[in-house]
């Protein structure tokens, strides 16, 4: 079966740019979670959704960062006046419902900032 | 959060069992241990999970002390699709709390020789 996607799968752009990742989770997952991988780093907790709305989003860095899932379903994370410290891996996991249920992680996004 | 330890790396050779160590002295009566696992330019699986008996399923087996204070993880015979970097994090399961978010050390890398 189809897995959690991530759009896209390498994004360069410039210091200062606007920058929109997408996420599509498994079908029928509830929760969904951002987390963002540094070099040499494991992966560190952005935001974490229940159905439509942001139950968690204290590991969001800055204002500059936000995200959304309007449908409860594909999720955006959005990343406003980028700088060469957000360059990362950004993932994104669903689960089936919540805290106890396996995660299942998708690709990522390669996000350059020159 | 209950912390855990690991080694920064391991080596294996093809076909050979190898135990990946974990220690968590300061896990909690709900702390689940799980193990998740990272290949080259992919997002983490889920590998195993237990809270005080021996796990096993079709990836693993998770082995856990009688105190819980350290587990360790055991692939039977290690093939060169196993060379990834393994993650051991607590999830506890008391209601309320941020146990639906994952957080990851820096891991094992396990290198598996040929």
């Amino acid at each position: 079966g189809a897995g959690v996607s991530q759009t896209p799968s390498n994004k360069v752009t410039e210091k200062g740019k606007y920058v929109e990742l997408r996420c599509d989770p498994i079908s029928g997952h509830t929760a969904l979670y951002w987390y963002r991988q540094s070099l040499g780093q494991g992966p560190e907790f952005l935001i974490y959704f229940q159905g439509t709305g942001a139950a968690d989003d204290s590991g969001l860095p800055n204002d500059r960062f936000f995200a959304v899932r309007p449908e409860g379903s594909v999720s955006t994370l959005k990343i406003q006046r980028t700088e060469r410290g957000d360059s990362a891996v950004y993932l994104c996991a669903s689960s089936l419902t919540d805290y106890y249920n396996e995660q299942f992680f998708g690709p990522g996004t390669r996000l350059t900032v020159l | 959060d209950a912390k855990t330890t690991q080694p920064n790396s391991m080596e294996s050779n093809e076909e050979e069992p190898v135990h990946l160590p974990c220690n968590h002295s300061t896990i909690s009566g709900t702390d689940y241990i799980h193990w998740y696992r990272q290949l080259p330019s992919q997002g983490p699986e889920y590998v195993i999970h237990g809270l005080t008996s021996n796990v096993n399923n079709r990836m693993a087996s998770l082995a856990i002390a009688e105190d819980r204070k350290s587990s360790t993880l055991i692939l039977h015979r290690a093939t060169l699709r196993d060379a990834a970097v393994y993650y051991c994090i607590l999830r506890d399961v008391k209601s309320g709390g941020s146990n639906y978010k994952l957080t990851f050390g820096k891991g094992t890398l396990l290198t598996v020789n040929p």
